[in-house]
C-alpha cells in the first residue's frame, strides 16, 4: 500500500463547478498535511496546509480526518487557471514529506 | 516569502559525465535541504536530506556514491549526478523550509536532466 494515495483523475469539470479531491495516508503518526499544486513541468507550490479543524482560503477548503486518515480539498467556482495537478503531501516526521501521485484537474470553458 | 533558487533549470549531458545542480535559499538560512526526483507521471520521491556541515542522509535505494550531496553553507546545497546514465534522466527538485514560517516547504524551480 502506498503511503499517500490519491485518485490520479483526470477530473474534467466546466468553469464554475465545484470539485473535490480525496487523499488517504497510511502512517497514523503523520504530523502535518498539505495540498500543493503542480503545473506541467514545474515545481510544486504550496496551496494550503490542512488542519484538523478544517480551513478555508477563498474558493479552497481543506479538511483532515485523523481517525480515518483522510484529507480532502474542495474547490468552488472552478476557474480555467485551476487546471493543474493537485498533490496531497504528508509530513511523516523528521521533516520527511511524502507525496501522493497527484490528482489532475482540467477545467474547461 | 521564502525563495529557493535552483540552477540550472535544464541540462543535457552525455552518458558518463557528471552534472552539478545547485540549490540556494535566498532570503533565509536552511540547515536542512531536501532533494527529490520526479519521473514522468509519478510522484516526487525523496532522494536524500542534505544537512549543513554533515553528511547527507540518503533514502533506501539511492546510491550515495552516485548522487553526491554537499551542503557547505546555510544557504547552498549541491547535488552532483556522477557518471550519468540515460536512466538518470528525470526532474530533480530541491526544497527547504523557512523555520520562521509555521508551515510549508518551498521548492526550487527544478532541473530537468536529460542524459544522451
Amino acid at each position: 500500500r502506498k503511503e499517500v494515495e490519491q485518485d490520479p483523475g483526470p477530473f474534467n469539470v466546466p468553469e464554475g463547478a465545484t470539485v473535490a479531491f480525496n487523499c488517504t495516508y497510511s502512517n497514523s503518526a503523520s504530523q502535518s498535511f498539505f495540498w500543493y499544486r503542480q503545473d506541467c513541468r514545474k515545481e510544486p507550490k504550496l496551496l494550503m496546509s490542512v488542519y484538523s479543524s478544517g480551513n478555508e482560503d477563498g474558493r479552497f477548503t481543506a479538511q483532515l480526518n485523523r481517525a480515518s486518515q483522510y484529507i480532502s480539498l474542495l474547490i468552488r467556482d472552478s476557474k480555467l487557471s485551476d487546471s493543474a495537478t493537485y498533490l496531497c503531501v504528508v509530513n511523516t516526521g523528521f521533516q520527511k514529506l511524502v507525496f501522493g501521485t497527484g490528482t489532475r484537474l482540467l477545467v474547461s470553458p | 516569502g521564502a525563495v529557493v533558487s535552483q540552477h540550472p533549470s535544464r541540462v543535457i549531458c552525455k552518458s558518463g559525465t557528471s552534472v552539478k545542480i545547485e540549490c540556494r535559499s535566498l532570503d533565509f538560512q536552511a540547515t536542512t535541504m531536501f532533494w527529490y526526483r520526479q519521473f514522468p507521471k509519478q510522484s516526487l520521491m525523496l532522494m536524500a536530506t542534505s544537512n549543513e556541515g554533515s553528511k547527507a542522509t540518503y533514502e533506501q535505494g539511492v546510491e550515495k556514491d552516485k548522487f553526491l550531496i554537499n551542503h557547505a553553507s546555510l544557504t547552498l546545497s549541491t547535488l552532483t549526478v556522477t557518471s550519468a546514465h540515460p536512466e538518470d534522466s528525470s526532474f530533480y527538485i530541491c526544497s527547504a523550509r523557512d523555520l520562521r514560517q509555521n508551515y510549508g516547504y518551498t521548492f526550487g524551480s527544478g532541473t530537468r536532466l536529460t542524459v544522451v
